[in-house]
């Protein structure tokens, strides 16, 4: 079965970090763009990061840049997110995403929620 | 880069049809085709629906169906099943780079 199964969520206080992992599963994860997608409370869909399948090219949404960094590793099937400098409003449920060859985010994983409280 | 402007919500009888907008620019929407459509339930992760400004996955239903004019696309849900209640967004590839936009979602209702 094709699937992506985050984790590392928790809470943690602004300014503090975290870093998110994402399992692959069933697919030839090297050969794929993989992205973090994020969704505040009650919020819509946010695009966050993704990277290339030689982990060569990054992008990033500009609320992130300099504190979000995404990384994979292919002999692993694994993707992260190391997140720095957080922000009550980096407060959301974080979605690991396959953007597939039909230029669309075609595998989701169930999420993983991130809190940053004092 | 900014949200696509999507209606905040829909609504139609079961049988009726519901057609959604996804309203960019011409550095998103409007010169690329790489629209894509997403169905969320509450507490669910998104499943894709509708990709490639007009094609269905294996496995979704011909009742959805998907267009593009200009700068604004749309999704039409035919014969709405009770089902179909959720949110959609759209997305597309922003200035033909690697960068991504979502709609603001829509929330279809099945009267």
């Amino acid at each position: 079965e094709v699937q992506v199964v985050e984790s590392g969520g928790g809470l943690v206080q602004p300014g503090g970090s975290l870093r998110l992992s994402c399992a692959a599963s069933g697919f030839t994860f090297s050969i794929y763009w993989v992205a973090w997608v994020r969704q505040a409370p009650g919020k819509g869909l946010e695009w966050v990061a993704n990277i290339n399948p030689g982990a060569t090219e990054k992008y990033y949404v500009d609320s992130v840049k300099g504190r979000f960094t995404i990384s994979r590793d292919n002999a692993d099937n694994s993707l992260y997110l190391q997140m720095n400098w957080l922000r009550a409003e980096d407060t959301a449920v974080y979605y690991c995403a396959r953007y597939g060859y039909n230029a669309a985010f075609d595998v989701w994983g169930p999420g993983t929620t991130v809190t940053v409280s004092s | 880069q900014s949200a696509l402007t999507q209606p905040p919500s829909a609504s139609g009888s079961p049988g009726q049809s519901v057609t959604i907008s996804c309203t960019g620019t011409s550095s998103d929407v409007g010169n690329y085709n790489y629209v894509s459509w997403y169905q969320q339930h509450p507490g669910n992760a998104p499943k894709l629906m509708i990709y490639e400004v007009t094609k269905r996955p294996s496995g979704v239903p011909d009742r959805f169906s998907g267009s593009k004019s200009g700068n604004t696309a749309s999704l039409t849900v035919s014969g709405l099943q009770a089902e179909d209640e959720g949110d959609y967004y759209c997305t597309s590839s922003y200035a033909g780079s690697h960068s991504y936009v979502f709609g603001t979602g829509t929330r279809v209702t099945v009267l």
